[in-house]
């Protein structure tokens, strides 16, 4: 159980272009899900917070309208990386969880490698 | 960015050895402490969480140890296996604005197994 869905693995685009990472919650309804950002042989980085039918709560430094985030349904939340550049190659993986007031543990898709030309 | 910090980067054992792996972190009010696997090209994996009313908790070949005194965790890996090579995230359970909760990550140690 706690399936995380992330789509696509991975992505290779050219500068300039906008870029969108599906996640999906395959067998529970997610009220809240997350948004990391990992570079190599670095540690997990959260963006945002994603709550559904709200808008997202972003961290510190994280530019909201350059990662757009949606969280339309209880079991899908997309993040689109608009006019992506170089700097913005990463991995890239969500989590989810079903009560975002309690202690359990966070549930982890795959990621999404992002490659910019 | 905050994250809670691990000490050491990188640790060898051998095949069947016991592994231990160390984590600090700064917020003494954290009521809730994950330690995440994750395998080259994947997302992190679940291993065993633990509250701040416990001071160990024990799953399968792994156990956390919680010292709220020193602000430290640990996780233990009995007969380590070279399917447990990977790097290994603890997580710390902060309170963001608006209510919700957000988990904070150690740097990550990587795990290395010898035949």
């Amino acid at each position: 159980g706690a399936v995380v869905s992330q789509h696509p693995s991975w992505v290779i685009c050219k500068s300039g272009t906008s870029v969108k990472i599906e996640c999906r919650s395959l067998d529970f309804q997610a009220t809240t899900m997350f948004w990391y950002r990992q570079f190599p042989k670095q540690s997990l980085m959260l963006m945002a917070t994603s709550n559904e039918g709200s808008k997202a709560t972003y961290e510190q430094g994280v530019e909201k309208d350059k990662f757009l985030i949606n969280h339309a349904s209880l079991t899908l939340s997309t993040l689109t990386v608009t006019s992506a550049h170089p700097e913005d190659s990463s991995f890239y993986i969500c989590s989810a969880v079903t009560d975002r007031g309690g202690n359990q543990p966070q549930h982890f898709g795959d990621g999404t490698r992002l490659s910019i030309l | 960015g905050e994250n809670v910090g691990l000490h050491l980067p990188t640790l060898s054992v051998q095949e069947g050895d016991n592994s231990i792996i160390n984590c600090a972190y700064s917020n003494s009010a954290s009521d809730y402490f994950i330690w995440y696997k994750q395998e080259s090209g994947k997302g992190p994996q679940f291993i065993i969480d633990i509250r701040s009313n416990m001071d160990k908790r024990q799953g399968q070949r792994v156990t956390v140890l919680l010292n709220k005194t020193v602000k430290h965790l640990s996780l233990q890996i009995a007969a380590t296996q070279p399917g447990d090579s990977a790097v290994y995230f603890c997580a710390e359970k902060r309170v963001g604005s608006g209510g919700y909760n957000k988990l904070i990550f150690g740097a990550g140690t990587r795990l290395a197994v010898h035949p």
